[in-house]
Order: C-alpha cells, then structure tokens, then sequence
C-alpha cells in the first residue's frame, strides 16, 4: 500500500520566483495538512484540507495558497520566493481532519 | 496561543531508559501527539495521550497529566536506532484542533 507520496523530493528556486509542491495522501484519506520545517525546528503548521475545503491555516503570508482535488491530493503555492522560505515541507495525510498524521517524505526546497 | 517546550539535546546508552519531557501552555488541548524522526527522513507516529495517565506500546510509554500541562515519553532498552529527533505536539481546540503545534524537538543521541 502506497504512503504519502510528495514530488518533487529536492527543488532549488531563485528569490522572487514561485513553486508548487505536490502530494498524494494515503488511499482512502481524505485530510492533507502541510507543514514548514526548518532545520533544527519543529514543523509549523501551514494549511489543512479536509473534503476539498480549507479547514485550517497557520500564521503565513498570502504568498502560500493550496488546493485539495476531487481524488484528496493536494498542492501547495508559494510565490514570490524569500531565501527565508527555504526548508523542509511535509504533507501529511489522514483519514478525517482530526486523526494522527502520516508524514510524507517531504520536499526539501533551497531558495537562493 | 501555543507554547512548547521540550528539552534540545539528551545523551543515553545502549541498553538504559531514558525519559523525555515536554511541557505545554496552550489555549485550548484536544491530545499530545510524540513523533520520531529520523535526520532527513519524515516524522513517524509514536504515541497520543488525550486522557491523564500512561499509554504504553512495546518499549515506548507517553505519559500526560493535563492539570500541570505536562507529558513524557519514556524509551526503554535503548537501541542505537533509537538516535533520532522527538517531536511533541499538541493539538488545540475549536479553531485550532485543525492543526498541531510542534516543540522545536529533541535530539536523542544513543551511545554504546
């Protein structure tokens, strides 16, 4: 059984450009959350979405939107790149908007 | 709002017990979530309290006493791959139960 599947793994933007991160949730889960680490931090909360609709979003910028599809994977939006956006961002998946996270492995994203 | 805090770095042998703590103000509680993860890998579920008392899986016990805003985990028989990152997380109520606030970690390092 497939798990949380992310793309890209590694990306390298330059300042002021923008990205999508993508991510496939377990079959059968209907909830994506993303998440911002840096390194050395725990992850901070960016979005929840549960059946397509935004359920939750943390202390970001409107430079990071995200979507929820009809089959529950998801993207994330960041535009116009800060070198400071540079870290890890997780998608985790789960089967209802309150259940425990399955972490995906996570797209490692250097903003220079 | 959240706060976490966990301790930064703890050093254990092979073999012992060792006992991690977290402690949380939070405006709102609806669960403590412990995570592991490994140096460039994703977050993996260990554990998650919501009542008083201790929750025991294998060589891994949580423990949460939600009066004094406090939990624990405890390894015992610590493996060399036990050396990883411990997350606690806390998971709010009404608007934020959508999220989990993370501590900033703790590294684990398991000596021979």
């Amino acid at each position: 059984d497939a798990g949380v599947t992310q793309s890209p793994t590694h990306l390298i933007k330059t300042r002021g450009q923008h990205v999508t991160l993508r991510c496939s949730p377990i079959s059968g889960h209907k909830s994506v959350s993303w998440y911002q680490q840096v390194l050395g931090q725990g992850p901070q909360f960016i979005f929840q979405y549960y059946e397509k609709e935004e359920r939750g979003r943390g202390n970001f910028p409107d430079r990071f939107s995200a979507r929820q599809f009809p089959n529950y994977s998801s993207e994330l939006n960041v535009n116009a790149l800060l070198l400071g956006d540079s870290a890890l961002y997780l998608c985790a998946s789960s089967l209802t908007a309150f259940d425990d996270y399955t972490f995906g492995s996570g797209t490692r994203l250097t903003v220079v | 709002g959240q706060n976490i805090d966990q301790p930064t770095e703890m050093t254990a042998t092979e073999g012992a017990i060792v006992q991690i703590n977290c402690t949380y103000q939070t405006s709102g509680f609806n669960g403590l979530f412990w995570y592991q993860q490994h140096a460039g890998e994703a977050p993996t579920f260990l554990s998650y309290n919501v009542l008083d008392g201790l929750e025991e899986k294998g060589r891994f016990s949580s423990f949460l006493s939600r009066s004094k805003g406090y939990s624990y985990l405890l390894l015992k028989e610590l493996q060399m791959k036990d050396s990883a990152s411990y997350l606690c997380a806390v998971r709010g109520s009404g608007a934020g139960s959508y999220q989990l606030t993370f501590g900033k970690g703790t590294k684990l390092s398991v000596i021979p």
